[in-house]
């Protein structure tokens, strides 16, 4: 077990909706990434935050949007959602921004109908 | 571009029979090479972090070799609780973000 948990497990939504996804981190683990990871391929990096603020974000739209609470949490929240958001949403906390070791939490399948 | 490439995408293997997964990539600058296994329907579990060429790190029946281009990890007398996805990522010089492969699906027959 790393620490990390995520909810909901899983998830449906129509095309146009918005879903927020939540993760918890670790204690003490001031930084988290987001990658979204479609069926049978590697995750791919959405955005991370250090300390409540972003610190890098990949080939994502604006309606990808995060937050990071001082209690470790976030979210990621997604706005009008499109078929191909249908996905696994993992999160991954770090000790710090240039830790080498990401602890994954289980996902958040998001299926988008 | 930075890119990573896994082969093969799946391989069957019966009990004990070692074998080696690739991961090749192209970057501009490596700071580091991850290997995470994961299972179906869980997050990635971290195994080895390697930083240059020349470096190996073993765990069990894993071991991981890295050269200026391409990592490999050799399973040694795999088991069936061996059977999972291998996953390889690179993390650049320029920023933190980790760029993946898409896996390697090992299943191991008893």
């Amino acid at each position: 077990e790393t620490g990390v948990t995520q909810s909901p497990t899983h998830l449906i939504k129509t095309r146009g909706q918005q879903v927020t996804l939540r993760c918890s981190s670790q204690s003490g683990h001031n930084t988290v990434s987001w990658y979204q990871q479609a069926l049978g391929q590697g995750p791919q990096f959405i955005f991370q935050y250090y300390r409540e603020e972003e610190n890098g974000r990949g080939n994502f739209p604006p309606r990808f949007s995060g937050l990071q609470f001082p209690n470790y949490s976030s979210e990621l929240n997604v706005n009008a959602l499109e078929l191909d958001d249908s996905a696994l949403y993992l999160c991954a906390s770090s000790l710090e921004m240039e830790a080498d070791t990401q602890y994954f939490g289980p996902g958040t399948r998001l299926t988008v109908l | 571009e930075d890119q990573v490439t896994q082969s093969p995408e799946a391989l069957r293997l019966q009990e004990g029979e070692s074998s080696s997964l690739n991961c090749s990539y192209t970057v501009s600058g490596l700071r580091g090479l991850f290997w995470y296994r994961q299972d179906p329907g869980k997050g990635p579990e971290f195994l080895f972090t390697l930083y240059s060429a020349g470096e190996e790190k073993e765990k069990e029946r894993l071991k991981a070799t890295l050269t200026k281009k391409e990592s490999f990890l050799h399973i040694t007398a795999p088991k069936p609780e061996d059977s999972a996805t291998y996953l390889c990522a690179v993390q650049t010089d320029s920023n933190y973000q980790l760029i993946w492969g898409a896996g390697t699906k090992l299943i191991i027959k008893p």
